[in-house]
């Protein structure tokens, strides 16, 4: 029930176009619900972060779609860049308490010229 | 700002071996996380610490795993003895947690690549 499901594993995208991240999640118990973008040798950075009281968020290029009733939310990366090219976790948090968070398994993305 | 500071950035050694991770927090975080990741099972957290004081280690995979918080300084996680099978990269995160504030994010060290021979 703590798990956060993430898909792609992997995706290949062409320059300029639109990359798309999906998680699932089955506690309700969640509350915040943050994107990490990992590039080779580095630790993850956040990336953009949602609540489940808003349906979506946009930050430059990057936004987070969220539907509550069925429990998922997902990543659009809008005229991709080669220079997107990482791995993203999507993650989960439970409300109260400690900032403990639930990783996604990671999606490894590539965006080509 | 100095961000999370994690050393070595490297470690290679022989099965048999303790193996010490050190990890600085950004100043004034009071949450410090230790995290594992490897291809087969991601970004597995091991414990997580609150004002110094460990809070939950669910995740540390055996005995032979432990970690320390002595001050909000400085933080530490020991493998003795090392094998083959904890060779991964482990990272080190803190956050803090400002009430009225909403979440605050986990920064993130840039990790020690453990290899066990």
């Amino acid at each position: 029930q703590q798990q956060v499901k993430q898909s792609p594993q992997s995706l290949i995208v062409q320059k300029g176009g639109i990359s798309i991240i999906n998680c699932a999640y089955e506690n309700t118990a969640f509350d915040y619900f943050p994107w990490y973008q990992q590039f080779p040798g580095k630790g993850p950075a956040l990336l953009i972060a949602i609540r489940p009281d808003v349906s979506e968020k946009k930050e430059g290029r990057f936004t987070i779609s969220f539907n509550k009733s069925a429990k998922q939310f997902s990543l659009h990366i809008m005229d991709s860049q080669p220079g997107d090219s990482a791995t993203y976790f999507c993650a989960a948090k439970l409300s109260g308490g400690y900032n403990k968070l639930i990783f996604g398994a990671g999606t490894r993305l590539a965006v080509h010229p | 700002d100095a961000g999370v500071i994690q050393s070595p950035r490297h470690e290679v050694t022989e099965m048999g071996q303790e193996v010490t991770l050190r990890c600085k927090p950004i100043s004034g975080h009071d949450y410090l996380f230790w995290y594992r990741q490897t291809m087969m099972r991601g970004l597995e957290l091991l414990i997580y610490f609150n004002n110094n004081v460990p809070i939950d280690d669910s995740g540390m995979p055996e005995d032979r795993f432990s970690a320390k918080m002595p001050n909000a300084s400085f933080s530490t996680l020991k493998i003795q003895p090392s094998e083959p099978r904890d060779s991964a990269v482990y990272f080190c995160a803190s956050s803090n947690h400002v009430p009225g504030t909403g979440n605050q994010p986990q920064h993130f060290g840039d990790g020690t690549r453990l290899s066990i021979l």
